[in-house]
């Protein structure tokens, strides 16, 4: 099955500094790669995700890259705000009949000093 | 209005019960999902559930099981409760179109088993 790894596991960042979250996948099927977003005592929101027919997207302050034939992704995260302070998953799937199951990587903590 | 609901959002029980998860979704989705997270943040797939398919990760033991009543819910059901089950457990929705299988969480539901 797919396998997920993410570094780092904890980030911090200065305000205004940029931040970038790294992580590889198994399964070269794999064709979809959400990030999601989870404050304390909420559940993830999806923030940007990328399918594998592209290679960068950008979303205002959010950014990410993905090199399939490393088998890695990235997210970008520039001008980095208070508000930015979370933990940061990624995610790969295949779609299958049954939707997508996401596998996870293990998260990044995010803290940005004000 | 929530887009995806859990009830209750706490749940404290003794070991050896048996105690259900609700979930709804109000989104027209036709695939829903359940994810285990545990004390160390990590998120993983349980279930993954549309009219066509169930999918059971392997290593969800039979005591766990999805009921879905029509296509708007999906509830989890879970026997015999052990001090391992503890975590927070989150639904989740999506379509199972892979170019529209974003998938939306709910707030979560923390069990704690004594």
């Amino acid at each position: 099955g797919e396998n997920v790894e993410q570094h780092p596991s904890t980030l911090s960042v200065q305000e205004g500094d940029s931040a970038v979250i790294k992580c590889t996948y198994s399964d070269s099927a794999s064709n979809y790669f959400p990030w999601y977003k989870q404050e304390l005592g909420k559940g993830p929101q999806l923030i940007i995700d990328i399918r594998s027919n592209v290679g960068e997207k950008k979303d205002q302050r959010i950014a990410v890259t993905l090199n399939k034939t490393a088998k890695h992704f990235s997210l970008h995260i520039t001008e980095t705000q208070p508000e930015d302070s979370a933990v940061y998953f990624c995610a790969a799937s295949y779609g299958g009949n049954a939707g997508n199951m996401l596998t996870f990587g293990g998260g990044t903590r995010l803290m940005v000093k004000p | 209005d929530t887009a995806v609901s859990q009830t209750p959002k706490y749940l404290v029980t003794q070991m050896g019960n048996d105690k259900s998860i609700k979930c709804e979704q109000n989104l027209g989705h036709d695939t829903m999902y359940w994810y285990k997270q545990d004390s160390k943040k990590f998120l993983k797939i349980m279930f993954s559930y549309n009219n066509k398919e169930l999918i059971i990760n392997e290593t969800v033991p039979n005591r766990f099981s999805p009921k879905s009543p029509d296509k708007a819910h999906l509830n989890l059901h879970i026997n015999s409760l052990e001090l391992g089950d503890s975590a927070v457990y989150f639904c989740a929705s999506s379509q199972s179109r892979r170019d529209k299988n974003i998938q939306y969480f709910g707030a979560g539901t923390r069990l704690s088993v004594l």
